[in-house]
C-alpha cells in the first residue's frame, strides 16, 4: 500500500540550529512529493514540492528538501531555525493509483526553543 | 486574492442537529477538496469536486455525511445528524488543477464541536 511516514511526532531544536523533519515514503514508481505546513489555527499551506529532477528542492521560507531515492526519503531541512518556525509539518505524495490526490503523513511538530 | 473562505470558523452543537459547513474557493480554480483533521486519524480526504461534480467521496464515513458544489464559487459540507465522534477541524482546499505537481491552497478551517 502507499503511503508516507513521519517517524518523529515532534522535533525540538534551538533556535539558530539546523532542522531536519523526517519523512519516508512507500510508492511505487516515481513519486511526486510534498511539504505542507500548519501554523496554529491555520490551514495548511505548500512549502515545497518534488516531482524529477535535481535531488534538492528549495522552497518557501527558507525550507529544503532532498529526495533520496535509494532509502526512498524525502527529509525537510533547514539550516538555521527561527522561533517563528514552529509548526505541523505534513509530508505528502501523490495517490498514484488516483493522481488527484494527495496522500498525507501524520504530521510532525516543529518546536523551536529561542 | 482573498484565498479559500470558510465559514463558520468555529461550530458547537448538540448531538443530533444538522451542521453545515460552507467554502468558497479561490476563482479560476476547478478542483475542490473538502479534509477532515483530528489527532487520532490525522488529515483524511472527505471527498473533492472536479468543475463542480463529485468525483470521489470514498472518503466520506457514511450517509450523515453530505457534499454538494452548486456552482464554481461555493460548496458546502453537511452532517445530518451530528455526533459527537464528528468533533474535528473541517478544511476546504481548491486548486487549478489536480495531483502532481499542483499546490492546493487550503482555507482556515472549521472546528466543530459536536456536544
Amino acid at each position: 500500500a502507499q503511503s508516507v511516514a513521519q517517524p518523529e511526532d515532534q522535533v525540538n531544536v534551538a533556535e539558530g540550529n539546523p532542522l531536519t523533519v523526517k519523512c519516508t515514503y512507500s510508492v511505487s514508481g516515481n513519486p511526486y512529493l510534498f511539504w505542507y505546513v500548519q501554523y496554529p489555527n491555520r490551514g495548511l499551506q505548500f512549502l515545497l514540492k518534488y516531482i524529477t529532477g535535481d535531488n534538492l528542492v528549495k522552497g518557501s521560507y527558507g525550507f529544503e528538501a532532498e529526495f533520496n531515492k535509494s532509502q526512498t526519503s524525502f527529509h525537510l531541512k533547514k539550516p538555521s531555525a527561527l522561533v517563528s518556525d514552529s509548526a505541523l509539518y505534513f509530508c505528502a505524495v501523490r495517490d498514484i493509483y488516483n493522481t488527484d490526490k494527495l496522500i498525507f503523513g501524520t504530521g510532525t511538530r516543529l518546536q523551536v526553543f529561542p | 486574492d482573498a484565498g479559500v473562505i470558510q465559514s463558520p470558523r468555529h461550530e458547537v452543537t448538540e448531538m443530533g442537529q444538522e451542521v453545515t459547513l460552507r467554502c468558497k474557493p479561490i476563482s479560476g480554480h476547478d478542483y475542490l477538496f473538502w479534509y477532515r483533521q483530528t489527532m487520532m486519524r490525522g488529515l483524511e480526504l472527505l471527498i473533492y469536486f472536479n468543475n463542480n461534480v463529485p468525483i470521489d467521496d470514498s472518503g466520506m464515513p457514511e450517509d450523515r455525511f453530505s457534499a454538494k458544489m452548486p456552482n464554481a464559487s461555493f460548496s458546502t459540507l453537511k452532517i445530518q445528524p451530528s455526533e459527537p465522534r464528528d468533533s474535528a477541524v473541517y478544511f476546504c482546499a481548491s486548486s487549478f488543477l489536480a495531483g502532481g505537481g499542483v499546490r492546493m491552497s487550503f482555507g482556515p478551517g472549521t472546528r466543530l464541536t459536536v456536544l
